[in-house]
């Protein structure tokens, strides 16, 4: 059982350009979390995503960011007009169900905006 | 606002010492708090999730214990080994599915 996917693993755009994160959580996991790790700082919560629904977007900024899970293919984190202050380690999570209590991590994607 | 704090922020042990991290967190609302492994340029690796105050739980040469009423967690390695150097990291949730708020984490350096 493949763990948790992330593409690409690092990522180079400029300012203006907008970002595609991809994440392909664990087979069965239907629960999704995308975290951010900003420089010098601990991982936070973004968003928490079950297919085709946003549960909980409050760790989103309320611009430029968004985030979905189709029913088929991966979660995509999308960061439109990025800046540079968007350059970060985004990782995604995935769980099995509304009981379990663990979440399983991807090896996350690193944003460098020049 | 929900604050996990974990000390120290880091650590320089010589391999076969032992050590202890504490993770303190809100004892309000508590559903489950986590410990974490992240060695650099790979996932984190969830090592144990507790859920009741008293909770102890042990890995090979790694244990775990809860207090919820208090609301710390300590994080013991026995013998360290240079493998063990990496990040631990505790994080909290409310309820079940519910986000991670997670520590800075603890950077741990294990010296042959």
């Amino acid at each position: 059982n493949a763990g948790v996917m992330q593409n690409p693993r690092h990522l180079v755009r400029r300012r203006g350009q907008e970002a595609r994160l991809r994440c392909s959580p664990m087979k069965g996991h239907s629960h999704v979390y995308w975290y951010r790790q900003l420089p010098e700082e601990g991982l936070k919560f973004m968003v928490y995503l079950q297919k085709e629904n946003i549960i909980d977007e409050s760790g989103m900024p309320k611009e430029r960011f968004s985030a979905e899970f189709p029913k088929e293919g991966p979660s995509i984190l999308r960061i439109q007009q990025v800046v540079r202050g968007d350059s970060a380690a985004y990782f995604c999570a995935s769980s099995p169900s509304a009981t379990y209590y663990e979440q399983y991590f991807g090896p996350g994607t690193r944003l460098t905006v020049t | 606002i929900l604050n996990v704090e974990q000390s120290p922020q880091s650590l320089h042990v010589q391999e076969g010492d032992s050590t202890n991290f504490t993770c303190s967190f809100p004892s309000s609302n508590f559903y489950a708090l986590h410990w974490y492994r992240w060695e650099t340029a790979k996932s984190p690796e969830a090592l144990f999730v507790m859920t009741l105050n008293g909770d102890e739980k042990k890995k090979g040469r790694i244990s775990a214990t809860l207090n919820t009423k208090e609301g710390y967690s300590y994080l013991y390695i026995k013998g360290s080994q240079p493998e063990d150097s990496a990040t631990y990291l505790c994080a909290f949730h409310t309820g079940a599915n519910s986000k991670l708020t997670f520590g800075k984490g603890i950077t741990l350096s294990v010296r042959p």
